[in-house]
């Protein structure tokens, strides 16, 4: 199993523009999230989706949007990139909702807004 | 506010020494914490988790401690090595998806 993966790795936005980050997981996962990561600072959960056509906001939605329209794949759009969402974004999936269903993490898109 | 931190952000080692990393939480509906460590450039990784109605759990050369009454969680790396290098998290959660971090320890192995 490849896990969880995400591209790209590395992509430069102007402010105004618009981008998809990919995520796509093969474990067969219900629940996929995404995360950002600012410097020195831990990650806040941005959208997440329960199964294929069920999403929600998580703590930092603004700007953002998801869709789910299968089980393996979850992107994370920017409309109108801003400076503010400069960050590393991480795409995790796990199994179940229990808090011991392990989530599993990408290994990042690192995303500057200039 | 209810938060999950680190007592420190960076934390220097001689390999071969034993590592603790502590963490600092104040959510007390909490029941579920976990350890995870994110190498350069990669996602992070589950490392251990531990269970509110515990106090220590044991893995391979990793503990985790838990101590409910100061609202105090540490993670124990023994033996530490230079392939332990990394940032390390504390988490917790209220038994469901809903995971907050703390900011993270840079752990650094000196040779």
């Amino acid at each position: 199993n490849a896990g969880v993966t995400q591209t790209p790795k590395f992509r430069i936005l102007k402010i105004g523009q618009s981008m998809t980050l990919q995520c796509t997981q093969d474990m067969n996962h219900n629940y996929m999230y995404w995360y950002r990561q600012d410097p020195g600072m831990g990650l806040k959960l941005i959208y997440y989706s329960v199964g294929a056509g069920i999403t929600d906001k998580g703590e930092v939605p603004n700007g953002y949007n998801v869709s789910r329209s299968t089980t393996e794949d979850f992107p994370l759009r920017l409309e109108l990139a801003a400076p503010s969402q400069t960050s590393v974004y991480f795409c995790a999936s796990s199994y179940g909702a229990r808090s011991t269903d392990t989530q599993y993490f990408g290994p990042g898109t690192r995303l500057t807004v200039l | 506010g209810e938060s999950v931190g680190l007592h420190l952000p960076t934390l220097s080692v001689q390999e071969g020494d034993n590592s603790i990393i502590n963490c600092a939480y104040s959510n007390s509906a909490s029941d579920y914490f976990i350890w995870y460590k994110q190498e350069s450039g990669k996602g992070p990784q589950f490392i251990i988790d531990i269970r509110s109605n515990m106090d220590k759990r044991q893995g391979q050369r990793v503990t985790v401690l838990l101590n409910k009454t100061v609202k105090h969680l540490s993670l124990q790396i023994a033996a530490t090595q230079p392939g332990d290098s990394a940032v390390y998290f504390c988490a917790e959660n209220k038994n469901d998806y809903k995971l907050s971090f703390g900011a993270g320890t840079t752990v650094t192995v000196r040779a």
